[in-house]
This record gives structure tokens, sequence and C-alpha cells, in this order.
């Protein structure tokens, strides 16, 4: 398997204008997770799809972030409009189940919004 | 929720040197513990985890130890090198959750 696959990887923008980051989970993976990392705040958790069911959504920021699970092998997070402060890179990860432990992630996208 | 507290958030050592980083965590049902290790510009990848049947888990030079009792645990990395060079995450994850919930991470590096 090719692992978690992210795209864009690197994505440069201007303010207001619609981003949208895409994940591939790895097949069979039942879980998936968006993280946003920055310095000052770490990784933190943005929402969670289980079974395609978004289960937690509390850690989006606010309205403008906005994400979908269409079917098990595709994922994407959207911001609409960007600010500066969105700048940061998005993981997407994938577990295979809530017996299993290891979080893979993707290699991410780093957002800079002008 | 869970609150898991991570120290230092940087450590300088010498090649050859061992180093030390610790996780407190505060939900007494968190049963499983991971590391992850993030190198420049890469994704964070798992290097151990333990569980809280388990006092003390090996892998060559790594090594990670959980205190249920006291609820921290720690990743011991002996004989460092350059490559160890990285930002060390510790997370905790109660039964049952699909969500870990991670420390700030601690930036670890290696002088050759």
């Amino acid at each position: 398997d090719a692992g978690v696959i992210q795209s864009p990887r690197h994505e440069v923008t201007e303010m207001g204008q619609e981003v949208t980051l895409r994940c591939k989970p790895i097949s069979g993976h039942n879980s998936l997770f968006w993280y946003r990392q920055t310095m000052m705040r770490g990784l933190e958790l943005l929402i969670y799809f289980n079974n395609n069911v978004p289960i937690d959504d509390s850690g989006m920021p606010e309205d403008r972030f906005s994400a979908k699970m269409p079917n098990a092998s595709f994922s994407t997070l959207k911001i609409q409009p960007s600010e500066p402060r969105d700048s940061a890179v998005y993981f997407c990860a994938t577990l295979a189940g809530v017996n299993t432990g290891e979080l893979f992630f993707g290699e991410g996208s780093r957002l800079t919004v002008l | 929720g869970e609150n898991v507290e991570q120290h230092p958030s940087t450590l300088s050592v010498q090649e050859g040197d061992s180093a030390v980083i610790k996780c407190t965590y505060s939900d007494s049902a968190s049963n499983y513990f991971p590391w992850y290790k993030q190198e420049l510009g890469k994704r964070p990848q798992l290097i151990i985890d333990i569980r809280s049947n388990v006092g003390e888990k090996k892998d060559q030079r790594i090594a990670v130890t959980l205190n249920k009792t006291a609820k921290h645990f720690s990743l011991h990395i002996t004989e460092t090198q350059p490559e160890d060079s990285a930002v060390y995450f510790c997370a905790a994850r109660r039964g049952g959750s699909y969500i870990p919930t991670f420390g700030r991470g601690t930036s670890l590096i290696v002088h050759p």
C-alpha cells in the first residue's frame, strides 16, 4: 500500500480564496483524522471520521472550515474563505480500528495564506 | 477530557549521550501510550508504544516506561546519534476511544 496520500503538498494562496485539501486513506482503515500543526499550538485534531461518518468535529476552528468523506477512499478539508492565520501544515491520518494503535500520517499539506 | 503534558520542549545532547523525555496524563482510563518521531519537514511516525498492562518496553536503543499510579510515562534513547534529531510527540488514548491526545512535542538535537 502506498500509505496515506495527501494533495497538494504545498499550497500558496491569497486571503479570501477557497482552499481544498485532499486525502486518500489506506485501504481498509476505518478511521480518518484531520490534524493541523503549527509551532504555537502543536498538533490539533480538527475532525475525525469513522466509517465515513463525522464523529467529532469539535476541533474545527470555525464555520470557514468544513470536511467531508463521501466514500471510504477519499476525504477533503475545505477552508472558505482562507485567512493568514490558517497557514499551517495539515495532516491526514488513518487508523485501522479502535483495537489497533498506530496512526498512519500522510506527508502533509503545507498551506500558506498571504 | 485528557490532558497530556510533555517536557522538556527542547533537549540538546552530545552524540552518544542518553536522552529522556517525560509525559504526564490526566485520564486514569487511558491505556495506550504511543510515541511518534517527526523529522524536519516529514510526517510523524510511530517509533514505540506501550499499553497499560506493561511497565516497560524496549526496542534496540529506545525504551518506554510507564507508571500508572503516577500517571506518567517516559521515552529513553540511549547512545544518541545525529539521526535521532527530530521532534518527539507522546500521546495517550483511553480504552475504547479512537482519539489519542498528543503532547506539545520535544525538539531533540543531537550534536555530533
